[in-house]
């Protein structure tokens, strides 16, 4: 079973502040990603990291930032929160090949 | 055209009977095929794999793929209430960084006792 981890699992926040978002895997994966899914649609690439100092922009325009200093950590960044970032915010990573991705347990934000 | 197209549904099947899921994709240079399921508020869990022509089973789960057609199905013997969740086929891409997924929208899939 994976284990990747995200915290907080759920958060409520008003507009302008600033938020982080955790993930940890200890599977040792070199690849990590960020969706994005509203409730009922489909799931959204928002950001990517294939390794250590490496991260790419998904096909979705999201004002978050991402870092990858660790294998393990790839935390998402809001620097000032709006309503618009309300939004369940799923993490993956996966294995090296053509391996399939495997999810944590995801954050829900609401922006008030 | 999407990608990854799914029909939405609901799709409704009675408590025992075989539940059918397809999966159509455009790129022909996809070469690896996932099937996840989602319940509502939930992560996706994956539950299928698959990457080659023709059927992998596992259990109940039995995966279906025609490259020629680029089509991908999903069928679930004697399903299940708990069976009922959103279905969400992938298709990827090995790129020079890794494999890159395209999901589909989901097929909801409703089991009636």
């Amino acid at each position: 079973e994976a284990d990747i981890y995200q915290t907080p699992r759920y958060l409520v926040i008003g507009t302008g502040k600033k938020i982080t978002l955790e993930c940890s895997q200890t599977m040792g994966h070199d690849k990590m990603y960020w969706y994005q899914q509203d409730p009922g649609m489909e799931l959204h690439l928002i950001h990517y990291s294939y390794g250590v100092n490496s991260t790419e922009k998904g096909d979705l325009s999201s004002e978050s930032t991402v870092s990858r200093i660790r294998t393990e950590h790839f935390p998402l960044t809001l620097e000032s929160a709006r309503p618009s970032h309300t939004s369940q915010y799923l993490c993956a990573s996966s294995g090296q090949g053509n391996s399939p991705l495997h999810f944590g347990n995801g954050t829900r934000l609401t922006v008030t | 055209q999407k990608e990854v197209e799914q029909n939405s549904g609901p799709l409704s099947v009675p408590e025992g009977a075989i539940a059918s899921l397809n999966c159509t994709y455009s790129d022909r240079g996809s070469q690896s095929f996932f099937w996840y399921r989602q319940y509502s508020g939930k992560s996706p869990e994956l539950i299928m794999s698959i990457y080659s022509n023709g059927d992998k089973e596992d259990g109940r789960f039995t995966a279906q793929l025609n490259k020629a057609s680029q089509y991908v199905s999903l069928l679930i013997r004697d399903s299940q209430p708990s069976d009922s969740a959103t279905y969400l086929c992938a298709g990827g891409i090995l790129t020079g960084g890794g494999n890159k997924l395209t999901f589909g929208t989901g097929t909801q899939l409703k089991v009636e006792l």
